[in-house]
């Protein structure tokens, strides 16, 4: 069955420091790779999604990630934290030939001013 | 502004009294969706709908139902809502085709409490 994997419940990072939020995916064949952003009482807004070629994706809000398909990931990673990106943060794959994602069950990230 | 709009923004219901949670997109989607969010559980589907009039169960539809009767808009119906249901509601629509490979847009929330 297909599943999505957030190791990490919860990330305190200082601003200004680097960000790597982890994301394992099982599924058979290639899939289509998505990170959401939901920040505080706001619904989810797409950071970056990966479907096919280069494997290293940019996204919104100075985002990036990378796909790895021999470890099944799909990290996260931003250079140098904002505040204001204190959020939680989903991972979630859509297999080729349905419309469902599957989520991960979220990374909750805050910052330290 | 392409959007998905989810009324009301939050509810406080007692056990039993019907409720519906209105949602409607403007992008012309065939295919919609409900997630609701837990803590430690992540977003999980409850019901879809592939296009008018055709609507699927998810992976927890006990207890919902929903109705597709025109393209833009996508209701979920509690007819007797229990504590258990209380939860974020989350409304999205994505673009038709057979292939995974597309965006889904959200709408805010549905901050539900069944008391």
């Amino acid at each position: 069955a297909q599943s999505v994997t957030q190791p990490d419940i919860h990330i305190t990072v200082s601003e200004g420091a680097s960000l790597e939020l982890r994301c394992n995916y099982s599924y058979g064949a290639t899939p289509y790779l998505f990170w959401y952003v939901q920040s505080p009482g706001q619904g989810l807004q797409l950071l970056l999604k990966y479907f096919s070629g280069d494997t290293l994706v940019q996204g919104i809000k100075g985002f990036e990630a990378e796909f790895k398909r021999s470890q099944s990931s799909f990290n996260l990673r931003k250079p140098s934290v904002h505040w204001s990106d204190a959020a939680e943060y989903f991972c979630a794959v859509s297999a080729s030939g349905t419309y469902k994602y599957i989520f991960g069950t979220g990374t909750r990230l805050k910052v330290l001013a | 502004e392409a959007q998905v709009t989810q009324n009301p923004r939050y509810l406080i219901t007692v056990t039993g009294k019907k409720l519906t949670v209105t949602c409607s997109q403007n992008m012309n989607h065939e295919y919609m969706s409900w997630y609701r969010q837990d803590p430690g559980l992540g977003l999980r589907q409850i019901y879809y709908s592939m296009n008018v009039e055709v609507t699927d169960k998810g992976d927890v539809p006990e207890g919902y139902k929903v109705s597709r009767k025109e393209k833009r808009n996508f209701p979920l119906i509690l007819e007797s809502p229990s504590p258990n249901q209380t939860s974020l509601y989350f409304c999205a629509s994505r673009p038709g085709g057979y292939r995974g490979n597309t965006e889904a847009f959200f709408g805010q929330g549905t901050r539900l409490t069944v008391v």
